[in-house]
């Protein structure tokens, strides 16, 4: 069974310029999750869907960050306009139902470059 | 703030050693702790979890102590080998919520 992957792997951007990264979660995991990673710093929580709706929001630092899950399948975050603070490892997650909704499986992550 | 203290930052063991990585958290709401193993160019992989019912849990090689009271808990390898040289993290969170609170990694070498 396929994990959960992640589109690009790497993405080399300027200030200003518009990205967008996709992550296509485990078959059948209505739950998905995106979190980033800061060099060296903790794995921080942006938001969490369940299905197509955003249950938790709480994470995303502001509104140049966009994230949809089209039909509760794929999902993508977009930033737009990029800035230097972004650079980071984007990382999406999935979880299979409501009483397993602890166990998240992640993908290798996004390294976003903004220069 | 931090709600999940990671330590150390890094640690370096010899083959056979017992690595220990040590996590603090401040909200007593959480009640599930996992830990996470990443190697380079993967995603974080869960490891082994725990909830505060029991003080500890071992599966194969690798046991985690809860401490509730002190609002700690640990990871130790026994037995470790280079395989299992990687970046490791502790995380938390409450019950009925989804959103895993992650310590900052410790990155683990274990040496031939």
């Amino acid at each position: 069974e396929a994990g959960v992957t992640q589109f690009p792997s790497h993405s080399v951007i300027e200030k200003g310029q518009t990205v967008t990264l996709r992550c296509d979660p485990i078959s059948g995991h209505d739950n998905l999750y995106w979190y980033r990673r800061v060099m060296g710093k903790e794995i921080k929580f942006l938001l969490h869907f369940v299905k197509e709706s955003k249950q938790d929001e709480s994470g995303m630092p502001n509104n140049r960050f966009l994230a949809e899950r089209t039909g509760g399948t794929y999902s993508t975050l977009k930033v737009q306009p990029a800035e230097l603070e972004d650079s980071g490892v984007y990382f999406c997650a999935s979880s299979q139902d409501s009483y397993s909704r602890n166990i998240q499986y992640f993908g290798a992550g996004t390294r976003l470059s903004v220069l | 703030q931090q709600q999940v203290k990671q330590s150390p930052q890094s640690l370096i063991v010899q083959k056979g050693g017992i690595p220990i990585i040590n996590c603090a958290y401040e909200n007593t709401a959480f009640d599930y702790f996992p830990w996470y193993q990443q190697f380079p160019g993967k995603g974080p992989a869960l490891l082994i979890a725990i909830r505060p019912d029991v003080s500890e849990k071992k599966e194969g090689r690798f046991t985690i102590s809860f401490n509730k009271s002190a609002k700690q808990f640990s990871l130790h390898i026994m037995d470790s080998q280079p395989g299992d040289s990687a970046t490791y993290f502790c995380a938390a969170s409450k019950s009925g919520y989804n959103k895993l609170i992650f310590g900052a990694g410790t990155r683990l070498a274990v040496h031939p």
